[in-house]
């Protein structure tokens, strides 16, 4: 696609249930990175994806999150047992190669209810 | 650890002026450098960036930043603002050396820039 695509745009869950943030990252990128912005802040850090693998993942808050990328493309965001404190903007972004500059999608907005 | 400083909350200009969105940043070794604007409701949109070479970097929509070695800042400027100018402004760092934890982009807290018409 022309840009990164985030799925969906908005989720609101109740506090205890799971869910999955989906990102299609531009065609061919094969770094994806995930952030998650609260309300007056900047983007924070969360993983970190190179190709398949995830090569970073010390922004990740605890064990209830983590992602995958099995085929090196599409990229699953997961949090188990949600809390009200997830709630926030979760941006994916993605570049061509490690080091250039990310290009963001439109992010989903998680509502913890 | 790498950290990224944008003193102003906001920043107000008229339009026409010159604007400057202050940023400074701390990283070990030498710095990758870009700038973000996020416009309401949509995603961060890349302004340009500091690799290597030039200390006064281009880049879209008429923005350029001036890279400052001594001073470890990285300051976004524009001639002469536009009322579509307003939006909220990101600066984000990444130290150049690889290893772990170098591939994140650290970002500051974002400066909201008004254009008065």
């Amino acid at each position: 696609g022309a840009g990164v695509s985030q799925t969906p745009s908005n989720k609101v869950t109740e506090k205890g249930k799971y869910v999955e943030l989906r990102c299609d990252p531009i065609s061919g990128h094969t770094a994806l990175y995930w952030y998650r912005q609260s309300l007056g802040q900047g983007p924070e850090f969360l993983i970190y994806f190179q190709g398949t693998g995830a090569a970073d993942d010390s922004g990740l808050p605890n064990d209830r999150f983590f992602a995958v990328r099995p085929e090196g493309s599409v990229s699953t965001l997961k949090i188990q047992r949600t809390e009200r404190g997830d709630s926030a903007v979760y941006l994916c972004a993605s570049s061509s190669t490690v080091g250039t500059e990310a290009f963001f999608g439109q992010g989903t907005r998680l509502t913890v209810v | 650890a790498q950290s990224v400083a944008q003193p102003e909350d906001q920043v107000n200009v008229a339009e026409g002026n010159p604007l400057t969105v202050k940023c400074t940043y701390s990283v070990s070794g030498n710095p990758y450098l870009f700038w973000y604007v996020q416009y309401p409701n949509r995603g961060l949109q890349f302004l340009l960036k500091y690799i290597t070479g030039d200390n006064l970097v281009k880049g879209s929509y008429g923005f350029e930043a001036e890279f400052n070695k001594s001073q470890t800042s990285f300051h976004l400027k524009k001639p002469s603002a536009l009322v579509s100018d307003s939006a909220l402004y990101f600066c984000a760092v990444r130290a150049v050396q690889s290893g772990a934890g170098s591939y994140q982009l650290t970002f500051g807290k974002g400066t909201k820039l008004s254009v008065i018409p």
